[in-house]
């Protein structure tokens, strides 16, 4: 258990709906990453939160937006979605920004979409 | 960026096998890690390693910055192993510390 925690475990839905995925860190980190896996796109950072506030950007779409609240949980927020977006998300954690060479991410069990 | 290749894509390996998969990176790097991802998603880290070996029980992992090369080694292997191995770096240029990925080392164990 790395403890970070995802849910929900599974998501289904259907295509033009929105939905929200949330994470809580491990106990102690600053930093929540979200990377979405599809099986012909491997491992894709979307973006990074540091304290509250957005610290890097991937290829996340204009469709997907996250935020990070003053507790340290982030919600990964879908919309319009579509079938293409059918992956499992995970989040991950770290104690920094993620500029420390030797820091490490822990990521969470992950929220498996699937739209219908 | 910094590209990450894994080798071999497959693996599949009758119990008590040993074997070796390998990292290659482009450039540089100031952070290595390794990954397990089970059968049921979950992403397990087994070693931060970005230069050097270290041994974790059936598991060890050596890397040669100076090559740009990691490997993980698993011996005795048992059908727990399968799953899918991750390398991803950091690359030492300053640029984005995000981590990238290689595509994976897909194992399959056989009782």
């Amino acid at each position: 258990d790395s403890g970070v925690t995802q849910t929900p475990k599974h998501l289904i839905t259907a295509t033009g709906q929105r939905v929200t995925l949330r994470c809580s860190p491990r106990s102690g980190d600053l930093s929540v990453y979200w990377y979405q896996q599809s099986l012909d796109q491997g491992l894709q950072f979307l973006i990074q939160y540091y304290n509250g506030e957005e610290r890097a950007k991937g290829n996340i779409l204009e469709r997907f937006s996250a935020q990070q609240f003053p507790d340290l949980h982030s919600e990964l927020n879908l919309s319009s979605l579509e079938l293409g977006d059918s992956a499992l998300y995970f989040c991950a954690s770290s104690v920094g920004a993620g500029q420390t060479p030797q820091e490490t991410q822990y990521f969470g069990p992950g929220t498996r979409l699937l739209v219908l | 960026g910094i590209q990450v290749e894994q080798s071999p894509p497959d693996l599949i390996l009758q119990e008590g096998a040993n074997s070796t998969l390998r990292c290659n990176f482009s450039d540089s790097v100031n952070n290595l890690q390794w990954f397990h991802q089970n059968p049921w998603g979950q992403l397990i880290n087994l070693f931060y390693i970005p230069s050097g070996t270290k041994q974790n029980g059936r598991l060890s992992a050596t890397t040669v910055a100076t090559e740009r090369y990691s490997l993980l080694y698993i011996s005795s292997s048992q059908t727990t192993d399968s799953g899918v191995y991750f390398c991803a770096v950091r690359a030492a240029d300053g640029g984005s510390y995000i981590p990238t990925f290689g595509r994976g080392t897909s194992l399959i164990v056989h009782p």
